[in-house]
């Protein structure tokens, strides 16, 4: 089966700093991931994803994201944050051999708070 | 920007009463599927849907949910005898393509309330 885990229910940090959103992983196979963000009373708007390729992917907003596959980790990623970056983020995955459930398997969020 | 639309956007039901979810997906995209997210819980996939019948469905969508895509446009979750447990915000989202490579679309979700 495969799963998600974003150990943290909440991140704070102050504008301008850098941000880390922890994601691990576990899939039978090899694993598409993405990241998702979620701001109040509206859906789940894609981030950026990883599919195969260079370990690091950028994505929508000035968001980057490493994968590391020794670790089964998929860290969301951003060298400098805004208070508009405040939302709840999803990582997701979902087994790219076919094995496992072919949609996403998402993780329990984490909610990010930028503070100015 | 196409994007995948929902209504109601808030959908409020007695107890043991249908209700039927509507969804427009992306006209191009081929794969449907639906989530719920119940209040402060993660978001659970439902099922998804592809050349008209279901592809694939987790444990949560018993005999009570049912999917159909009536027209070329929409495409619908009826849940038959409501529970109050069945309240939650739930998701339609699409893709062009179901082997992952492409991202799935979400709509914004209706906000499901059984009393």
């Amino acid at each position: 089966a495969q799963s998600v885990a974003q150990p943290e229910d909440q991140v704070n940090v102050a504008e301008g700093n850098p941000l880390t959103v922890k994601c691990t992983y576990s899939v039978s196979g090899n694993p598409y991931l993405f990241w998702y963000v979620q701001y109040p009373n509206r859906g789940l708007q894609f981030l950026l994803k990883y599919i195969t390729g260079d370990n690091l992917v950028k994505g929508s907003y000035g968001f980057e994201a490493e994968f590391n596959k020794s670790q089964t980790s998929f860290h969301l990623k951003k060298p400098s944050a805004l208070v508009s970056d405040s939302a709840l983020y999803f990582c997701a995955v979902r087994d790219m051999t076919g094995k496992g459930r072919r949609a996403l398997t998402f993780g329990s969020g984490t909610r990010l708070q930028v503070q100015p | 920007e196409p994007e995948v639309t929902q209504t109601p956007s808030h959908q409020v039901t007695q107890m043991g009463q249908e209700v039927i979810l509507r969804c427009v997906p992306i006209s191009n995209h081929l794969y449907f599927y639906w989530y719920r997210q119940i209040l402060g819980q993660k978001v659970e996939f439902l099922v998804s849907f592809y050349n008209n019948e279901i592809s694939e469905k987790s444990e949560i969508f018993d005999d009570q949910f049912s999917v159909e895509r009536p027209d070329g446009s929409n495409f619908t979750l009826k849940i038959r005898s409501t529970k109050l447990e069945d309240s939650a915000m739930y998701f339609c989202a699409s893709s062009e393509a179901m082997g992952g490579l492409l991202e799935q679309f979400f709509g914004p979700g209706t906000r499901l309330t059984v009393l």
